[in-house]
């Protein structure tokens, strides 16, 4: 069965930090791999997606970048946090289609 | 219009009422739709895929308006785990990618 790792699932940062979220699947090959951010009781905003290694779509201008490597393997980074950066991000992925999503565990960030 | 909207609620019910739960979208070409369920500070979880006129899975009946452009999702007997925020999810225009809906808020009380 196919499952998603993403870590860590806290973290505390100080303004003008690097960051760098991971995100793997497990049990399928060439998935359609997410970022979403999820700001405090808002929606969830899509930020970036991926249909093939090295191919990225990014939706929303921002401080925030990323990077799949390799075909299971979805990284979210930024050189320099903003307290805007704030919120619960998860990483998602789907076989694409007509298919739902299927979310990690999320990762709370917390800019100070 | 937005892509998807949903009431915010929140619906305050009480064990085992019936409640209902209403999301409008704008793309007409949209082929597929889902239902996810979202606890307090967790992922959101898939609850119910709708790529025909419904779905009904126990409780829960996903219904599909494609003339009116909406989905609905009936909840019948509520339990008190049945408090979350539901989400509804519709293809994002010109993207291979999901558009979630804010979400409607349920509380079921004792």
């Amino acid at each position: 069965s196919q499952t998603i790792h993403q870590w860590p699932a806290t973290l505390v940062q100080p303004v003008g930090s690097p960051l760098s979220l991971e995100c793997t699947v497990e049990g399928t090959s060439n998935p359609n791999l997410y970022w979403y951010r999820q700001a405090a009781g808002r929606g969830l905003q899509l930020l970036f997606y991926s249909v093939g290694i090295g191919q990225i779509s990014s939706e929303v201008p921002q401080n925030l970048s990323a990077s799949r490597p390799q075909d299971r393997q979805f990284i979210l980074s930024s050189k320099k946090l903003l307290l805007s950066d704030s919120g619960f991000y998860l990483c998602a992925w789907t076989t694409g289609g007509n298919s739902p999503l299927h979310f990690g565990n999320g990762t709370r960030l917390t800019v100070t | 219009r937005k892509e998807v909207e949903q009431d915010p609620g929140p619906f305050n019910v009480p064990e085992g009422a019936t409640v209902a739960f209403n999301c409008t979208y704008s793309n007409s070409a949209s082929q597929s739709f889902f239902w996810y369920r979202q606890d307090c500070r967790k992922e959101p979880k898939l609850l119910m895929s709708v790529y025909s006129s419904g779905n009904e899975d126990g409780r829960f009946t996903a219904q599909l308006n494609r003339a009116s452009q909406y989905i609905s999702l009936l909840i019948r007997d509520s339990k008190l785990s049945d408090s979350a925020t539901y989400l509804c999810v519709v293809p994002h225009t010109g993207r291979r990618a999901l558009t979630f809906g804010s979400g409607t808020r349920l509380q079921v009380q004792p």
